[in-house]
């Protein structure tokens, strides 16, 4: 039974598009986020949602917009592609210190 | 400015000897320590952590040491199986801002 789940695994989209990324926990949860891995590997906080309110932006420029319908889900949306957007997104959610983190969507932009 | 930071990018042990994984910090507002570990194509799995009010963890194979004054955790693994191949994330805990920062990662490898 996946804990935190993310759809599509690989995207791949040519700049200008506008794409999104959805993520699921069912582990209960009130706080869950977005992380950026990029190409030199660093995991950096994007978002942070606790009970469908935002509670951090690390200062992403605003073409990515995440929503939070329910404390379950937290999806991300990207528009106007920009080669340096290619990474790999990882959605994770809270219990206590410790992160629990989904499989990642590999974002690439040509 | 980089708040974590593992300087070892890849690391290579013998199958049974023992792993150490470093990490160094330099926020003192860190309250909690955590180790994640990660396979390709997979998002990073938890691992240990450590409170800092403590200097060591323990369980089974692994063991997180924390020494405060120097800012440093290391993760030791005894004895190394070929399944820890994968790399290691060290992050540190915000107190209160219930967020994680995390070091670029060591990359493990366990020859046999």
């Amino acid at each position: 039974d996946t804990a935190v789940s993310q759809t599509p695994k690989y995207l791949v989209t040519q700049m200008g598009n506008d794409k999104s990324i959805k993520c699921e926990q069912n582990l209960g949860h009130d706080t869950m986020y977005w992380y950026k891995q990029d190409s030199k590997k660093f995991l950096k906080i994007m978002f942070s949602y606790n009970n469908k309110e935002l509670i951090i932006n690390e200062t992403v420029p605003n073409r990515f917009s995440p929503k939070s319908p329910d404390k379950a889900h937290l999806n991300l949306h990207i528009n106007s592609l920009e080669l340096g957007d290619s990474a790999v997104y990882f959605c994770a959610s809270r219990a206590g210190p410790q992160q629990y983190f989904g499989p990642g969507t590999r974002l690439t932009v040509t | 400015d980089q708040q974590v930071k593992q300087n070892s990018p890849s690391l290579s042990v013998q199958e049974g000897r023992i792993s150490i994984l470093n990490c160094d910090y330099t926020n003192s507002m860190f309250d909690y320590f955590l180790w994640y570990k990660k396979y390709p194509a997979e998002g990073p799995t938890f691992l240990i952590s450590i409170s800092s009010i403590k200097d060591k963890n323990e369980d089974g194979r692994f063991t997180v040491f924390l020494n405060k004054s120097a800012k440093h955790l290391s993760l030791h693994i005894v004895p190394s199986q070929p399944g820890d191949s994968a790399v290691y994330f060290c992050a540190a805990h915000f107190q209160g801002a219930q967020k994680l920062v995390f070091g670029q990662g060591t990359r493990l490898t366990i020859n046999p």
